[in-house]
């Protein structure tokens, strides 16, 4: 049983476009983190949402975190090739680790 | 640069072999978390270590084992490699607050290829 569900599994569109991701679960996490990992190399943190309802901003990149703290999205506007990637979305699951969702594979054509 | 070294970053290997993964924290951190990425299971939690002593345990299997040594870098060793091995291992350290883990720090990973 996957604890952290994410949609859509791939993605494929146009540069300019906009579009949003979802990360969703029946388990409620004291926070959510969203990663990017390109081929060939480890995850890297983008952001941490802590608080019920929180929204982050980095660039074209929006992070919200559900109120009742079950599920996160993540909108790209404007997308570029450089966005390509999978983005994972990981929960504290017990003390001393987290449960990583299959990620949303991402691909932004030029 | 994330800061967290892994070496080697590609292992080609027999069945039944055995191999040993290195993994070096950021300069500081007492936290050493494995995870394994395959296609087919994506991003698995091993084993974490803190400042020499396992501390927590995800699904690893009875062939693998793991330790940290107490210049803090790490090892992952596996023995009586299966086809089904083949994947990417991943070292990290973590940021944690009072709320709980942050985020890892990942490094580049060692892919592992079984033939």
């Amino acid at each position: 049983t996957q604890l952290l569900e994410q949609s859509p599994q791939f993605l494929s569109i146009q540069e300019g476009e906009n579009l949003t991701v979802y990360c969703n679960s029946s388990s409620v996490f004291s926070s959510l983190q969203w990663y990017r990992q390109e081929p060939g190399e480890g995850p890297v943190l983008l952001v941490t949402v802590v608080t019920g309802g929180e929204v982050k901003k980095l660039k074209r990149l929006t992070f919200q975190f559900g109120d009742a703290r079950k599920d996160s999205s993540l909108h790209i506007t404007a997308a570029q090739p450089g966005d390509t990637g999978l983005y994972l979305c990981a929960g504290p699951f017990n003390a001393g680790k987290s449960t990583f969702g299959d990620g949303t594979t991402l691909t932004v054509k030029p | 640069d994330s800061g967290v070294t892994q070496t080697p970053k590609h292992l080609i290997t027999a069945t039944g072999q055995r191999v040993t993964l290195r993994c070096s924290p950021r300069s500081g951190d007492l936290s050493v978390y494995w995870y394994q990425q395959s296609l087919d299971q994506g991003l698995q939690f091993l084993i974490q270590y803190y400042n020499g002593e396992e501390r927590a345990k995800g699904n690893i299997l009875e062939r693998f084992s793991a330790q940290q040594f107490p210049d803090l870098h790490s090892e992952l060793n596996l023995s009586s490699l299966e086809l089904g091995d083949s994947a990417l291992y991943f070292c990290a350290s973590s940021v944690e607050t009072s709320e709980g883990i942050y985020g890892y720090t990942f490094g580049s990973g060692t892919r592992l290829t079984v033939v």
